[in-house]
Formats: C-alpha cells, structure tokens, sequence
C-alpha cells in the first residue's frame, strides 16, 4: 500500500516562507505526478502544483511567482516551497498522487496545518 | 474562484438515494472525478474520470455518464457517508487542477 508522510514547520510569521516534504513509500515513484494540495480552515480545496520524476513542474498560475516544487529522486521524496506567505495561506497541505497523469488523486499524505500569523 | 459549480449542502434520510452534482464548462471535455473527506481527515477518491470506482470503495458509490452536470450518486446512504464530498478536473484550458466547492452531506 503505497503512503505518502508529510512534515513542515506548522507555525510562520508573515513574509516568510513555507516549506513542506513529502516522502513517498511503499510503491513506485518514478510513473506517477505529484501534486501539492491545499485548504484553507472550512473551505474547499484549492490545487498549488505538480512535479514529475523528472523534475518537471506545472504550477497554479496564482501561486506561480511565489512557487518552488522540487523532487529528490534518491529519497522518494518532493518538497513545497512557498515564498512570502500571508494570513491568506493559512491552510492544510496535502501531498498527493496522481494516478493516471489526469489530476485524479489516489493516495494522500496526512496532510499539514500551517498558519501564518505575526 | 472554482470553475467547478456544486450545491453548498444536501440531506439524505438513511437507506435513501442522493444525487450530487458538479458543473462547470471543463466537464464538456474532461471527466470529474470525486473526493468523501470526513472532518479532520484527508480526502479519500470514491470515484475517478469514467467512472471507476477503487478498490474498497462500496458499490453504493457511483458516477454518472453525464459529462456536464457530472454527478456522484450514493444509493442506499449509510451513516459513515456523512461528509463532504468534492468534483475535480482540468481547467477550460486543459493545462490545471480546479476543484468543486463541495457539497456537505447529511445523513438523516
């Protein structure tokens, strides 16, 4: 059974910058996208990106000038970087996979509340 | 903004049917796919594009052939069904995720 285990600082101050892992175990890692997430307290999930084995990323477009999504292969691993955050990414991160190259996700981590407050 | 429509809150009394819905103009050429996300958990795929359903996913769950409104129905609605409940695809462009609002559901 594939399972994705997800860890970051939980508590920022405003301007800085949120950082998140996601280590993938128990299944393959090389076929598959992986996407980060989010979602603020109560509301619905919003998608902020995606990267392949390759190191190829696609980004959401509001989020895209304050985005890093990278990959280290060797770990089985993907990491979020966010630069900048505000009140307004205060939010619970999911990692998840990609099944089919579709955006349809089949495994998630635990996900990871972080708050952004001064 | 979410370009994937849902209604905020339906109800079902228990043993009954209910109809989920999910608009928006990406469904014209793209499959939904649906999410049950239970308070403090992280959402679990109950139906993907075409409607497949994963393993361990009970048949009770199922997915329309319908592009646009795409649509999750639960027929014979148990307790453990209360959730919310979540549609995503592509973007009109093809090239992003969007998500649905969500609907809540109540099982009465």
């Amino acid at each position: 059974q594939v399972q994705l285990k997800q860890w970051g600082a939980g508590l920022l101050k405003p301007s800085e910058t949120l950082s998140l892992t996601c280590a993938v175990y128990s299944g393959s890692f090389s076929g598959y996208r992986w996407s980060w997430i989010r979602q603020p307290p109560g509301k619905g999930l919003e998608w902020i990106g995606e990267i392949n084995y390759g190191g190829r990323t696609n980004y959401n477009p509001f989020l895209k000038s304050r985005l890093i999504i990278s990959v280290d292969t060797s770990k089985n691993q993907f990491s979020l970087s966010l630069r900048s955050v505000t009140a307004a990414d205060t939010a619970v991160y999911f990692c998840a996979r990609d099944v089919d190259g579709d955006y349809v996700f089949d495994f998630w981590g635990q996900g990871t509340l972080v708050i952004v407050s001064s | 903004s979410s370009e994937l429509t849902q209604d905020p809150a339906l109800s079902v009394a228990l043993g009954q049917t209910v109809r989920i819905t999910c608009q928006g103009d990406s469904l014209r050429h793209y499959f939904a796919s649906w999410y049950q996300q239970k308070p403090g958990q992280a959402p679990v795929l109950v139906i993907s594009g075409n409607n497949k359903r994963p393993s361990g996913i009970p048949d009770r769950f199922s997915g329309s052939t319908s592009r646009n409104p795409a649509s999750l129905t639960i027929t014979g609605a148990q307790a453990e069904d209360e959730a919310d409940y979540f549609c995503n695809s592509r973007d009109s462009g093809g090239n992003f995720v969007v998500f649905g609002g969500g609907t809540k559901v109540t099982v009465l």
